[in-house]
Order: structure tokens, then sequence, then C-alpha cells
């Protein structure tokens, strides 16, 4: 079935320190994967996407990589601020001709200063 | 160029009663999706709209909800009866072509039914 694992579903880190947060996808098929950023009371902002012919993306801080064997992406973020605090969402796209994505749970990130 | 908005930002209802959210995609998108957050859960897909056509409403809950674009531009999607599992945040997105994947989300709508 369609399904996306994201864990975990807190993280707290000190200013400075790196992030990690993990996702697994059910489907196979799928070949693009997309990170929401979502601060307190706003919209999801996409942040960094990757597609399947891909294992790996970087945009300053923020990195994501991507196993497709295994079915697991992950996103990296080096040099944490409190800027940085909001709930993260991996997703997967379900293909055909809809392009739907499918969301993980969320990981609340909270950077200490 | 503006992005996807919404209205209402909150809305407060009794059960039973009716609520229509409006979604306005970015100029030129002809996909748009809406998508609903039940506190605390993922960020679940209800249905695609291609302009005015519905491409897929697998994720609709139910026949309470009716989700409608006429002329290809803004959506409404209308809850009538509302009932408590409804409570949620509406989020609607918009992309310029599916195959480029890319959504941009609305600022949602926080739906409570009392």
């Amino acid at each position: 079935g369609e399904n996306v694992e994201q864990h975990p579903s807190t993280l707290s880190v000190q200013e400075g320190d790196s992030a990690v947060i993990k996702c697994t996808y059910s489907d196979s098929a799928s070949n693009y994967f997309p990170w929401y950023k979502q601060e307190l009371g706003k919209r999801p902002q996409l942040i960094i996407d990757i597609r399947s012919n891909v294992g790996e993306k970087k945009d300053q801080r923020i990195a994501v990589t991507l196993n497709k064997t295994a079915k697991h992406f992950s996103l990296h973020i080096t040099e944490t601020q409190p800027e940085d605090s909001a709930v993260y969402f991996c997703a997967a796209v379900y293909g055909g001709a809809t392009n739907k994505l499918i969301f993980g749970t969320g990981t609340l990130l909270a950077v200490q200063p | 160029e503006a992005g996807v908005t919404q209205f209402p930002s909150h809305s407060v209802i009794e059960k039973g009663q009716t609520v229509t959210l409006r979604c306005d995609p970015i100029s030129g998108h002809d996909n748009l999706y809406w998508y609903r957050r039940v506190m605390g859960k993922e960020i679940k897909f209800l249905l695609h709209f291609v302009k005015e056509s519905k491409q897929d409403e697998s994720g609709m809950p139910n026949n309470r909800f009716l989700a409608e674009r006429t002329g290809g531009t803004y959506s409404t999607l209308k809850v009538q009866p509302a009932e408590l599992e409804d409570s949620g945040v509406y989020f609607c997105a918009s992309s310029q072509d599916y195959r480029a994947n890319t959504q941009y989300f609305g600022p949602g709508t926080r739906l409570t039914v009392l």
C-alpha cells in the first residue's frame, strides 16, 4: 500500500549540531521525494527535493540522500540554527496521472540556543 | 508571483453545519490538490484536479465532502454536514504540470467542528 514512515517524531539538538531525519517508503515506483518545512502557523514550504536518478543533493546546510534499493531517504541539516526549528515532513510521490504526495507523520525539530 | 491562497484561515462550526473552503492556486497552474492534516497525524491526500476535471478523488473520506473547480481556476471544498472527525487543517497545493512534481502549498484552513 501507499505508506511513508518517518523517524524520529521529535528531535532536539543544540545549536550548531547536525540533525538527521529518516524516511522509508513502500512503493518502488516512487520517483520523487520532497521535504517540506512547516513553521508554526505557516504553510508547508518545500526546502529540498530529490529524484530517483540521483543519490544525493545538497543546498547549503541541507542535504538529502536516497537509497532506492532500501527505499530509504534522509534529510541532513548541518550547523543547525534556532530558525531551523519547525516540523519537517518527508513525502514520496505516487505516480500515474496524479502524482499525489504521500507524507510521513512529521518530525518536530527543536534547536536549542 | 502570488502564492497559493486559502480562505478562510480559520473556521469554527457546529456539528451538522455546512462549511465551504476556498483555494486559489498559483496563476497558470492547471493542477490543484487538496490535502488534510488531522491533529498530530500525517498530511493526507484528498483529491486532485487537472483544470476543472477531477483526476483522482481516491482520498475523499465520504460523500459529505464535495470539491469543485468550475472554470479551472479556484476550487471549493464543501463539507455537509460536518462531523467532529472532520476537524483538522485543510491544505491546498498547486503545480504547473503534474510531471514537474513540485507542489506549492497554501497556508491552510483550520477547521474546528464542535
